[in-house]
């Protein structure tokens, strides 16, 4: 399995900054996935990112306000803009290829903006 | 993506045998059933995989009926860290998909001693 990276692993915010995760493979992976987890709630796809292509976002959820990069194939980065409480989450990036059966998450960022 | 329902909450004793059952009536042919175990403040982590019958790893079983529209996960004999939620999911592999994934409410699991 891959060994993945994804910092900070925890940060108390003001409303109104921006923060970006990041989230570094040990291998080369083909896709990119990043999760949300609400207070007391389940994951929620925010969007795919795969290199050398815009990521692709789910409802709910837009570029302005989640942008993500992904320059190569180990690592790729989440921020969240102009934060607000209501985006106190953990944020989850899950690396995948493939040929895998299973995925993989990261260890989460812990957000909290007050 | 076929949605999945499974009980909110379960609880149980250790050395207990522990089975959580999820519906998924609308499973298409080339989906499989997979559950993941999230501890707090972790990310999920994969246990089982399925796709017919049962299927055994070294911490769980899964049992599968024939129409598929059901799966049973069934630890054997918890223990205090089996606390966790626990999440059904079902959907075609990642070689033939989008790879995403689409989380349920989960399982919430908790062992006492």
């Amino acid at each position: 399995s891959a060994v993945i990276s994804q910092k900070p692993s925890r940060d108390i915010c003001q409303r109104g900054t921006s923060l970006t995760i990041q989230c570094q493979v040990d291998s080369q992976v083909t896709m990119m996935f990043w999760y949300r987890q609400q207070p007391g709630q389940s994951l929620t796809l925010i969007a795919t990112a795969n290199q050398g292509s815009e990521a692709t976002y789910e409802s709910g959820f837009v570029i302005d306000k989640f942008p993500i990069s992904r320059p190569n194939l180990t690592f790729s980065t989440l921020t969240v803009s102009n934060m607000s409480p209501e985006d106190s989450s953990i944020y989850l990036c899950s690396p995948l290829n493939r040929e895998n059966t299973e995925a993989f998450f990261g260890q989460g960022t812990r957000l909290t903006v007050v | 993506l076929a949605k999945t329902t499974q009980p909110i909450s379960m609880d149980s004793y250790e050395g207990q045998e522990v089975n959580i059952t999820c519906s998924h009536n609308n499973i298409a042919t080339n989906d499989y059933i997979t559950w993941y175990q999230q501890f707090p403040s972790q990310g999920p982590r994969f246990i089982i995989q399925g796709y017919k019958t049962k299927v055994t790893n070294e911490v769980a079983s899964l049992f599968i009926p024939a129409d598929r529209k059901s799966s049973t996960l069934s630890l054997p004999r918890v223990s205090l860290s089996d606390t966790a939620v626990y999440y059904c999911l079902v959907g075609p592999p990642p070689s033939s998909n989008t790879g995403k994934l689409i989380f349920g409410q989960g399982t919430t699991l908790q062992v006492k001693p």
